[in-house]
C-alpha cells in the first residue's frame, strides 16, 4: 500500500499557465516532503521542500503548500515554461527514520507552448 | 564536479547471470542509497548506508546485496538475475538527517534488463 500517492500520472499545461501538481500521504508520522524533478535518461533532481511546521513554502515559480489535516501537499509553479516538462516525485520522511525517504509514482508534466 | 556517478549505463543480462552495479560519489556524504524506479510505482528503496561499514535494507532488498567499499562507493550485486529485476537503478547520497533536509543527489541511472 503506498504511503505517499500521486493520483495525477500526467498533467499537461498551456505555457504561462498556473501548474498544480497534487500529493496525498497516508502515514502520520512524516513531517518532512520533498518534491524533485526528473528529465529522461537523467537522475532525479531537487527542487523544493517544506517541514510540517510551515504551510507553505515558496521558492521563485514554485511554492508548495501542506494541508497536514487532510495528508495533502501541492505544487503550484507560476508560470509554467517548457522546461517545465518532466516528471514530479513527491518523497516525504519520518524523524524515526530520515534516511528512508518514501517516493511517489510521480506526475508526469508537459507545458504546451 | 562529477556528483554522483554510476556505471554502467545500460546492461542486458541472461536470467541466472550476476552483475554489479557501481557507485561513487564525490561530495563527501556520509549516506548512500540504491533505488529502482518502475512505471507506476516511483523510486523503491532497496539498500541504504548511513555511513561507511554500515547497511540496512529498504523496502525491496529481496535478490540484491550491497558493499559499502569506503565512503565514496556503494555497490550493488545481483547474484543471480531474474526478470522482475529489469528496471532503472539509481544511486543516491546525502549528508545525514536533518542538517542536509534529506536532500538526495541522484546519479543519472543504470538501465537494466533481464532476458
Amino acid at each position: 500500500d503506498q504511503q505517499v500517492k500521486q493520483n495525477s500520472p500526467s498533467l499537461s499545461v498551456q505555457e504561462g499557465r498556473i501548474s498544480i501538481l497534487n500529493c496525498d500521504y497516508t502515514n502520520s508520522m512524516f513531517d518532512y516532503f520533498l518534491w524533485y524533478k526528473k528529465y529522461p535518461a537523467e537522475g532525479p533532481t531537487f527542487l523544493i521542500s517544506i517541514s510540517s511546521i510551515k504551510d507553505k513554502n515558496e521558492d521563485g515559480r514554485f511554492t508548495v503548500f501542506l494541508n497536514k489535516s487532510a495528508k495533502h501537499l501541492s505544487l503550484h509553479i507560476v508560470p509554467s515554461q517548457p522546461g517545465d516538462s518532466a516528471v514530479y516525485f513527491c518523497a516525504a520522511s519520518a524523524p524515526t527514520s530520515y534516511d528512508k525517504v518514501i517516493f511517489g509514482p510521480g506526475t508526469s508534466l508537459s507545458v504546451i507552448p | 564536479n562529477a556528483g554522483v556517478t554510476q556505471t554502467p549505463k545500460f546492461q542486458v543480462l541472461k536470467t541466472g547471470q550476476s552483475m554489479t552495479l557501481q557507485c561513487a560519489q564525490d561530495m563527501n556524504h556520509n549516506s548512500m542509497y540504491w533505488y529502482r524506479q518502475d512505471p507506476g510505482m516511483g523510486l523503491r528503496l532497496i539498500y541504504y548506508s548511513a555511513s561507511e561499514g554500515t547497511t540496512d535494507k529498504g523496502e525491496v532488498p529481496n535478490g540484491y546485496n550491497v558493499s559499502r567499499l569506503n565512503k565514496r562507493e556503494f555497490s550493488l550485486r545481483l547474484e543471480s538475475a531474474a526478470p522482475s529485476q529489469t528496471s532503472v537503478y539509481f544511486c543516491a547520497s546525502s549528508l545525514p538527517g536533518l542538517l542536509a533536509k534529506n536532500i538526495q543527489y541522484f546519479g543519472a541511472g543504470t538501465r537494466l534488463s533481464v532476458l
